[in-house]
């Protein structure tokens, strides 16, 4: 059984705060994706990548960068957090697409306050 | 930009009826469209999927539909029961298969 996992499930961080979200999979997925979930707006992509060391933007990299140097870790940074980046951030995986279906495993979600 | 529209955002039924959620994408190189459960606090978990070359796909009280020249595809779940209750998405995958765009969410509330 596929297994995603994040860090935290809640983290509480102060204006201007330096913070890391990691996430790890076990099942040796190329494909990782960090979402965003807000109330009436969906799952939207911040980053992905497809392999290690590589990473595309999503469509709100604004004030995140990511971090892939192994496959089976993917981080999400705030290199400032600011109020507007309180929400759930979701980590995803998936195997690549042509070989074993495109289905994303989801991991359980980390609630961020910035207060 | 590449983008997936669902509707309604909020649907409430009886328990027993059924409940339909429609989408449209508008890619027109989407080839898989992959809808998504989430219950309150948990993860998204996938309860059906259907890919371009499929026009309906069933799974005991699950289906969903595609029409491909419309750009729509609709999840009908039937028979509904309280559990069904949670935010469905629908989703589609974009030119070159990397990402996924889903829609806004539907929250399904069946009422005993």
């Amino acid at each position: 059984d596929v297994k995603v996992t994040q860090s935290s499930r809640y983290l509480v961080k102060r204006t201007g705060e330096k913070v890391f979200l990691e996430c790890v999979q076990d099942m040796d997925h190329e494909n990782m994706f960090w979402y965003r979930q807000d109330p009436g707006l969906g799952l939207r992509l911040i980053y992905f990548s497809y392999d290690v060391k590589m990473k595309e933007k999503g469509d709100i990299p604004e004030g995140y960068s990511v971090s892939r140097e192994k496959k089976e870790r993917f981080s999400l940074i705030l290199e400032s957090a600011s109020t507007n980046q309180t929400s759930m951030y979701l980590c995803a995986s998936r195997p690549k697409f042509w070989l074993a279906g495109a289905r994303e495993y989801f991991g359980p979600g980390t609630r961020l306050t910035v207060l | 930009g590449e983008n997936v529209e669902q509707h309604p955002s909020t649907l409430s039924v009886q328990e027993g009826d059924s409940a339909v959620i429609k989408c449209t994408y508008s890619d027109s190189a989407s080839n898989y469209f992959p809808w998504y459960k989430q219950e309150l606090g948990k993860r998204p978990q996938l309860i059906i999927d259907i890919r371009s070359n499929v026009g309906e796909k069933k799974d005991q009280r699950i289906a969903v539909t595609l029409n491909k020249t419309a750009k729509h595809f609709s999840l009908h779940i039937t028979e509904t029961q309280p559990e069904d209750s949670a935010v469905y998405f629908c989703a589609a995958i974009g030119t070159g298969g990397f990402k996924t765009i889903f829609g806004a969410g539907t929250r399904l509330f069946v009422k005993a």
